[in-house]
């Protein structure tokens, strides 16, 4: 079976410092990936997606970035936090059959201070 | 930019009450997903619709996707405390099924249900 897992789990960083979120997904072969951000209590705000490696496609501009060094690896990074970085990431994979159900790793709650 | 706008935001109602929740945008979706998500959870997925006009129900949830393929509703029939959550609609755009699918997601309502 498939499963997606993503750390760190928490994270509380300085602005002005580095990040490097990490999802890797097991039990599939070229999955799409997403990373979401999500405010408290609200929607999910889509941040990158890729359909293979080295394939990014960015969808908010921010100083944010996405790269898929391996097929089932799926990076996100800042060289420079902002405090507006902070939030709720949320990686995911679809799966291209039937409905196109998105499954979702745990989470990383980021907190810039 | 959010496409996807839900309403109402917040809710809060008694054990046994009903209650609707709305997802409207002026784009057309390939079809359209309802998640449920559970406080520091990703969200899991509760029903796709694809149809304009689809109609489905999931015990006491019915879900329905507009005509026009631009807007849903979710009816909870006889809430209880274990429907509590955050309620997302994900709108897919581009062909169903194709390789290169967006999911964009609703503002999310948040439902609190008291005993």
């Amino acid at each position: 079976s498939q499963t997606i897992h993503q750390w760190p789990a928490t994270l509380v960083q300085p602005v002005g410092s580095p990040l490097s979120l990490e999802c890797t997904v097991e039990g599939t072969s070229n999955p799409n990936l997403y990373w979401y951000r999500q405010a408290a209590g609200r929607g999910l705000q889509l941040l990158f997606y890729s359909v293979g490696i080295g394939q990014i496609s960015s969808e908010v501009p921010q100083n944010l970035s996405a790269s898929r060094p391996q097929d089932r690896q799926f990076i996100l990074s800042s060289k420079k936090l902002l405090l507006s970085d902070s939030g709720f990431y949320l990686c995911a994979w679809r799966g291209l059959a039937g409905s196109g159900e998105l499954f979702f790793g745990e989470g990383s709650r980021l907190t810039v201070l | 930019t959010q496409l996807l706008e839900q309403s109402p935001q917040f809710l809060s109602i008694q054990e046994g009450e009903n209650l609707t929740v709305y997802c409207n945008s002026s784009s057309v979706f390939s079809s359209l997903q309802w998640y449920r998500q559970e406080p520091g959870e990703g969200p899991v997925l509760l029903v796709t619709v694809v149809t304009g006009g689809e109609v489905k129900k999931l015990k006491r949830l019915t879900f329905q996707f507009g005509d026009a393929r631009k807007d849903s509703s979710l009816h909870i029939t006889a809430a209880q405390p274990g429907d509590t959550g955050l309620y997302l609609c994900a709108g897919v755009l581009g062909n169903y099924g194709g390789a290169t699918n967006k999911l964009i997601f609703g503002t999310g309502t948040l439902l609190a249900v008291q005993p």
